[in-house]
């Protein structure tokens, strides 16, 4: 989607091994989210970040961690990657708390 | 806490007939309302929003919601189906007051039938 992109689009690790996911904008937004899409879950909010160095929790960030040095820029990190992280990663941007996101293309990632 | 359900996980429409894909939620205070969609191996595009007003809201592709706060939902609906339109549609639901999460539905997948 325009001003916004992830990357990688797709990733094989092992388990056990770090991987970390990279959200680029364009938009200079000041909201930046973190989701996990599975079958039957929709999508699950994993952390969110509403400025620079300003980060929260979501309902499942547990073995993940993210950073936000620039307002460009949001990175996932998955500590150890575990097979039920197996997933496809939208990163979402928006301007306000009351605007819809602007959704990256995805990432799909397999924990093997 | 706040929370979304999308009772059907799926519903079959005839192209040209109306369609309506439910909603319902939970938050504390007034919810902002949203719905999305999602087309196969794509990301997902905004469709739609309620932050105050009309409880009728239009949309994208001809596309309109309606906010009914007694009833907490807030259904999609469209006056005459597309087979272009089956796709996967998600709500979600973001409380007006502190904190800047959104809670999505878990979807319903729509497919309409030429």
């Amino acid at each position: 989607d325009a001003g916004i992109t992830q990357s990688p689009r797709h990733k094989v690790t092992e388990t056990g091994t770090p991987v970390t996911l990279r959200c680029h904008q364009t938009e200079n937004h000041r909201y930046m989210y973190w989701y996990r899409q599975d079958p039957g879950h929709g999508l699950r909010l994993i952390h969110y970040s509403y400025g620079v160095k300003d980060t929260d929790k979501g309902e499942v960030s547990d073995g993940y961690s993210v950073s936000r040095s620039k307002t460009e820029d949001f990175l996932l990190t998955l500590e150890s990657a575990t097979s039920s992280q197996t997933s496809v990663y939208f990163c979402a941007i928006s301007a306000g708390t009351a605007g819809g996101y602007t959704f990256g293309s995805g990432t799909r990632l397999t924990v093997v | 806490a706040q929370s979304v359900a999308q009772p059907e996980d799926q519903v079959n429409v005839a192209e040209g007939n109306p369609l309506t894909v439910k909603c319902t939620y939970s938050v504390s205070g007034n919810p902002y309302l949203f719905w999305y969609v999602q087309y196969p191996n794509r990301g997902l595009q905004f469709l739609l929003k309620y932050i105050t007003g009309d409880n009728l809201v239009k949309g994208s592709y001809g596309f309109e919601a309606e906010f009914n706060k007694s009833q907490t939902s807030f259904h999609l609906k469209k006056p005459s189906a597309l087979v272009s339109d089956s796709a996967l549609y998600f709500c979600a639901v973001r409380a007006n007051t502190g904190g800047f999460k959104t809670i999505f539905g878990a979807g319903t997948r729509l497919f309409v039938k030429a």
